[in-house]
């Protein structure tokens, strides 16, 4: 267990869709990071925040949006979801700034 | 915008040989994160190098940053079935008021008896 708690860590869903992925990150760590991850591809940066502020977009979609509530929790929004939107869906904590990232399990969505 | 490209892509090794990863930055960078990804599995942290020239090593581990910031490599000396995996740097920045860590394409390693 890493410390960083994301559920659920299996979605199937159908085209037009809207999901919620969820992520807890690891006690003490004020900067949450999404990632989105295709079959044997790299790590795409999606979007950053840092106690409950958004700090930095990647290829973040606007289908897609994300927030970070008070008790630090973060919550990624799919929206309009296609087939290509099938991935591996990381988020990752950090205390702050350039420290070494702590990744969570992923949550792995299949759009059908 | 900085890109971090990692070569090879795929290697295959024999258990015992060595194995080396290389990243080039497009830009200087403020430090380089190396992660380990197994199959199935999440990006794990294994080390951050800060200072040019540094290197550091874990057990059969060898990380190394470059002397103008720019570029890393990673060095297994006598690899074994539980190196397999893919390896990501990530270069990261510090831009102001931000920072921002850019993950390389990673290189996939794969180990065999």
């Amino acid at each position: 267990d890493s410390g960083v708690t994301q559920t659920p860590k299996h979605l199937i869903t159908a085209t037009g869709q809207r999901v919620t992925l969820r992520c807890s990150p690891r006690s003490g760590d004020l900067s949450v990071y999404w990632y989105q991850q295709s079959l044997d591809q790299g790590l795409q940066f999606l979007i950053q925040y840092y106690n409950g502020e958004e700090r930095a977009k990647g290829n973040i979609l606007e289908r897609f949006s994300a927030q970070q509530f008070p008790d630090l929790h973060s919550e990624l929004n799919l929206s309009s979801l296609e087939l290509g939107d099938s991935a591996l869906y990381f988020c990752a904590s950090s205390e702050r700034g350039l420290y070494g990232y702590t990744f969570g399990s992923g949550t792995r969505l299949t759009v059908v | 915008g900085q890109q971090v490209m990692q070569i090879p892509q795929y290697q295959h090794v024999q258990e015992g040989e060595d194995f080396t990863t290389y990243c080039n930055s497009s830009t200087t960078l403020s430090n380089i994160q190396w992660y380990k990804q197994r199959p199935g599995g999440h990006p794990v942290f294994l080390i951050q190098l800060v200072k040019s020239g540094e290197v550091k090593k874990q057990k059969r581990l060898t990380f190394q940053f470059g002397e103008a910031k720019k570029n890393s490599s990673l060095h297994i000396t006598a690899t074994q079935t539980t190196d397999v995996g893919t390896y990501f740097c990530a270069g990261g920045l510090f831009t102001g008021t931000a920072s921002k860590l850019t993950f390389g394409t990673g290189t996939r390693l794969q180990v065999t008896l």
